[in-house]
């Protein structure tokens, strides 16, 4: 069965720093991008952080650009995502996803599963 | 204002169909597939849709996707009240290069 926990979310002040990570199993995860998506308390679904499977290829939101930076270790199966000039607008619980293919950008793929969540409060 | 609208609500009586509807664009709709994503309250998005109108195993053929040009449609049938949940369509966009997602339907199952 496909596991993915996540794992670093808590309170932090404005303009501080985060570490998410997200420990995969279940799965050959070497072979398959990966991503966090993060949902707003109340709000919609919103595209982070993409990753492609050999680690080379990133993608980011506008909206986090110059700010996080996503990562992974294959050999530890783990997916991170370093957050810093946090904002109250980054506050969300942020989901690691499972690509269906190996790049990012894939011809007809999708997301599945999902984690549970990890939430991260920016406030003072 | 969400990439790709959806309505923000939807509802019906058990038994009857409803359908959600996914604007888009040449960008991302237009040019790529589109997944659709139930999540049902307190819990995580799970895939419901893949590549227009194909169903992962486990989800009962009363759910169906269909894409016409830059618009996309979720449509369940026999509705049951297991149904009630948030639905969100997604798409790649080559524009932003990243994914996008629709600002979510919430449905009610009267």
């Amino acid at each position: 069965e496909v596991q993915l926990v996540e794992s670093g979310g808590g309170l932090v002040q404005p303009g501080g720093a985060l570490r998410l990570s997200c420990s995969a199993s279940g799965f050959t995860f070497s072979s398959y991008a990966m991503n966090w998506v993060r949902q707003a308390p109340g709000k919609g679904l919103e595209y982070v952080s993409g990753i492609s499977s050999n680690g080379r290829t990133t993608y980011y939101a506008d909206s986090v650009k110059g700010r996080f930076t996503i990562s992974r270790d294959n050999s530890k199966t783990t997916l991170d995502l370093q957050m810093s000039s946090l904002r109250p607008e980054d506050t969300a619980l942020y989901y690691c996803v499972k690509d269906s293919v190996s790049v990012v950008r894939g011809v007809k793929s999708w997301f599945d599963p999902w984690g549970q969540g990890t939430l991260v409060t920016v406030s003072s | 204002q969400s990439v790709l609208p959806q309505p923000p609500s939807a509802s019906g009586t058990p038994g009857q169909r409803v359908t959600i509807s996914c604007s888009g664009s040449s960008s991302n709709i237009g040019g790529n597939t589109v997944n659709w994503y139930q999540q049902l309250p307190g819990t995580a998005p799970k895939l419901l849709i893949y590549n227009n109108d194909q169903r992962p195993s486990g989800v009962p053929d009363r759910f169906s996707g269909s894409k016409s040009g830059t618009s996309a449609s979720l449509a369940i049938s026999g509705l049951q009240s297991e149904d009630e949940a948030d639905y969100y369509c997604a798409a790649w966009d080559d524009s932003l290069n990243a994914w996008v997602f629709g600002g979510g339907t919430k449905l009610t199952v009267l």
